[in-house]
């Protein structure tokens, strides 16, 4: 069974240091990986993906992703944050074989950014 | 351009009603998602259409819950005899093709007295 794990609920950190948020997955072949963005009252906006190729990915407003195939992780990073990242962050999976491309998200990381 | 839309924005119920939910897709993106969010929870996948029919409706609770998308544009989610644990965030999501990337709306806040 696919499946996605966001093991902090919360991550904390100062104005212009790096953010990592993490995420781990489950799934039969190869992954297809994406991370979206959730503000207050908001959908989910899409931040980047992986389907194959380069595994760091560049995604929207300097934020970028590792894949590692080994590790089965996919963790978002950012080299320096900003206070306008304060927002849920989703992690999600889906199977590069599926027929419906549903997806299956993670519970959902915090992410606090302090001045 | 429009990005994917959903009406109404928030819908109070009572017990037993029955409710409609309404996604209009990005133009031209012939799959369409439905996912449910419930507090403190990632979105739970529903039903994908793929134009007009339901490709996969695996994720729907019970028999209370259906969709349909006639015309493989405008879909519209349906709630029989609501339930207060049908209360959540409703997602509609589309893409170009089902292995494109899944753009949402803004979801339609249901909440069932």
């Amino acid at each position: 069974a696919q499946s996605v794990a966001q093991p902090e609920d919360q991550v904390n950190v100062a104005e212009g240091n790096p953010l990592t948020v993490k995420c781990t997955y489950s799934v039969s072949g190869n992954p297809y990986l994406f991370w979206y963005v959730q503000y207050p009252n908001r959908g989910l906006q899409f931040l980047l993906k992986y389907i194959t190729g380069d595994n760091l990915v560049k995604g929207s407003y300097g934020f970028e992703a590792e894949f590692n195939k080994s590790q089965t992780s996919f963790h978002l990073k950012k080299p320096s944050a900003l206070v306008s990242d304060s927002a849920l962050y989703f992690c999600a999976v889906r199977a590069g074989s599926s027929n419906t491309g549903k997806l299956i998200f993670g519970q959902g990381t915090t992410l606090q950014v302090k001045p | 351009g429009a990005g994917v839309s959903q009406t109404p924005s928030n819908k109070v119920t009572e017990k037993g009603k029955y409710v409609e939910l309404r996604c209009d897709p990005i133009s031209g993106h012939t799959a369409l998602y439905w996912y449910r969010q419930s507090l403190g929870q990632g979105p739970e996948f529903l039903i994908y259409f793929q134009g007009t029919g339901a490709a996969d409706d695996s994720g729907l609770p019970n028999d209370r819950f259906f969709a349909v998308r006639p015309e493989g544009s405008v879909s519209t989610l349906k709630i029989q005899r609501t339930e207060r644990g049908d209360s959540a965030v409703y997602l509609c999501a589309s893409s170009l093709s089902r292995q494109e990337t899944q753009y949402f709306g803004p979801g339609t806040r249901l909440l069932v007295l």
